[in-house]
């Protein structure tokens, strides 16, 4: 079974302070991807990062950072020096390959709510 | 990165109603997803649109209830049938393009703006 769990339900900060949501995921397949989407207020979903099984180098991008290790089954996502328009509900989810019956399924966590304070 | 549209964007509806919602994207793709957003909640995969063929539904998903058709590789419709308050939710459809010949690689998945639909 693909399970992902997302332990912080919400998170508040103030502005500027550096934050890392947790994702720990669990899947049977060799071959898998993760993902991290961002939910603002309006509702859009926002892709931020996919990532393989294979790669496990840390990825940057700006102030966003990701932590992927297949060894503790997480996927952690740090956002540093955090902005008021960070403020969202973000998501971790997990893919199989095409090689496993459920390719292109994204399973959810349940989302961790960040609230950034000026 | 696909361009997906949503219609309608929200509605309210009666109890005992059906609903149609219509899932455009600007270029063809290869995979179509319809996912329920309950209130609060997660998102849930209510099931694969394939074109040219049934839809394959997930555990607790039927046809009867939220028939789909995916007429070309670029658009889908879902319907929430017979509603009840329990269906109000957001319902979000995504796609994902997997060119041949990818090794099996999972693309990026987008998702369009979904549809916030309340039921009286």
């Amino acid at each position: 079974a693909q399970k992902v769990t997302q332990a912080q339900t919400e998170i508040s900060v103030v502005e500027k302070e550096d934050v890392t949501l947790d994702c720990v995921y669990e899947t049977r397949d060799t071959t898998y991807y993760l993902f991290w989407y961002k939910q603002p207020p309006s509702g859009e979903l926002v892709f931020l990062i996919r990532r393989n099984s294979f790669d496990e180098q840390n990825e940057i991008s700006g102030r966003y950072s990701w932590n992927f290790q297949k060894s503790t089954s997480s996927f952690n996502f740090t956002i540093t020096a955090s902005q008021v328009v960070d403020s969202a509900v973000y998501f971790c989810a997990l893919s199989a390959s095409w090689l496993s019956s459920n390719t292109g399924k994204l399973i959810f966590g349940q989302g961790t709510t960040l609230q950034v304070k000026p | 990165s696909a361009v997906i549209s949503q219609k309608p964007s929200r509605d309210i509806c009666q109890r005992g109603t059906s609903l149609t919602i219509q899932c455009q994207v600007d270029s063809q793709v290869t995979m179509m997803f319809w996912y329920r957003q309950q209130p609060g909640q997660s998102l849930t995969l209510i099931a694969t649109a394939n074109q040219g063929s049934e839809a394959t539904y997930e555990s607790g998903f039927v046809i009867d209830k939220f028939p789909i058709s995916r007429p070309n590789l670029t658009f889908s419709t879902l319907t929430v049938s017979n509603m009840s308050p329990e269906d109000s939710s957001i319902y979000l459809c995504s796609v994902e393009d997997s060119p041949g010949g990818s090794g099996g690689a999972v693309d990026e998945q987008f998702f369009g703006p979904g549809t916030r639909l309340t039921v009286l």
